[in-house]
């Protein structure tokens, strides 16, 4: 069965440091992979999505994730972190031919010191 | 345009009660999920709606939870006799049809959730 492992419940950086947050997958297939952030109060926002094609994927607000299908890895970047980035974070796949529905990751919980 | 809204924001009940919670999809998304969000963890799923078709829901966590939609619009998620256990956000989200023209999952878009407190 598919399944999401986020290895780091939480990581704090530094204002203006670069950021790598953890993604492992399980997937039978080519995987749909994302990356969704939670501030707050707030409902999740789609960051950025892999379907195909580049590896490299770019996404909102400076992120950018990386396929690598050898390592099973789907991590999330930015080079530099802004205090507003503080947040949870999920990566999530479909829950394979049933429907549209995603598995999440338990999360990553991002402070930032100034 | 709006985004998906759900209401209440926040909900106590007492043990035993019957809860209804409701979202409201993006207009013209014929996909709504509903997930639950317990404190600390990730989002589960719980059931998924796709136009007409039968709902998907393999994610309900007991009978006590149930869910409808009237065609592509509001959807209530209706949980009775609350447990302690049942305290969560809960989050709606929905999209357009599941798989997009060119293939790939259409973006499912979230509310801000109700969160759920049974005392």
């Amino acid at each position: 069965a598919q399944s999401v492992t986020q290895p780091d419940i939480h990581i704090t950086v530094s204002e203006g440091a670069s950021l790598e947050l953890r993604c492992n997958y399980s997937y039978g297939a080519t995987p749909y992979l994302f990356w969704y952030v939670q501030s707050p109060g707030q409902g999740l926002q789609l960051l950025l999505k892999y379907f195909s094609g580049d590896t490299l994927v770019q996404g909102i607000k400076g992120f950018e994730a990386e396929f690598k299908r050898s390592q099973s890895s789907f991590n999330l970047r930015k080079p530099s972190v802004h205090w507003s980035d503080a947040a949870e974070y999920f990566c999530a796949v479909p829950a394979g031919n049933q429907g549209g529905k995603l598995i999440f990751g338990q999360g990553t919980e991002l402070s930032v010191k100034p | 345009g709006a985004g998906v809204s759900q209401s209440p924001s926040n909900k106590v009940t007492e043990k035993g009660k019957d809860v209804e919670l409701r979202c409201d999809p993006i207009s013209g998304h014929t996909a709504l999920y509903w997930y639950r969000q317990r404190l600390g963890q990730g989002l589960e799923f719980l059931i998924y709606f796709q136009g007409n078709s039968a709902p998907d829901k393999s994610g309900l966590p007991s009978d006590r939870f149930s869910a409808e939609r009237t065609g592509e619009s509001v959807s209530t998620l209706t949980i009775q006799r609350t447990q302690q256990e049942d305290s969560a956000v809960y989050l709606c989200a929905s999209s357009r049809q599941v798989l997009g023209l060119a293939g790939g999952y259409n973006e499912q878009f979230f509310g801000p959730g109700t969160r759920l407190t049974v005392l």
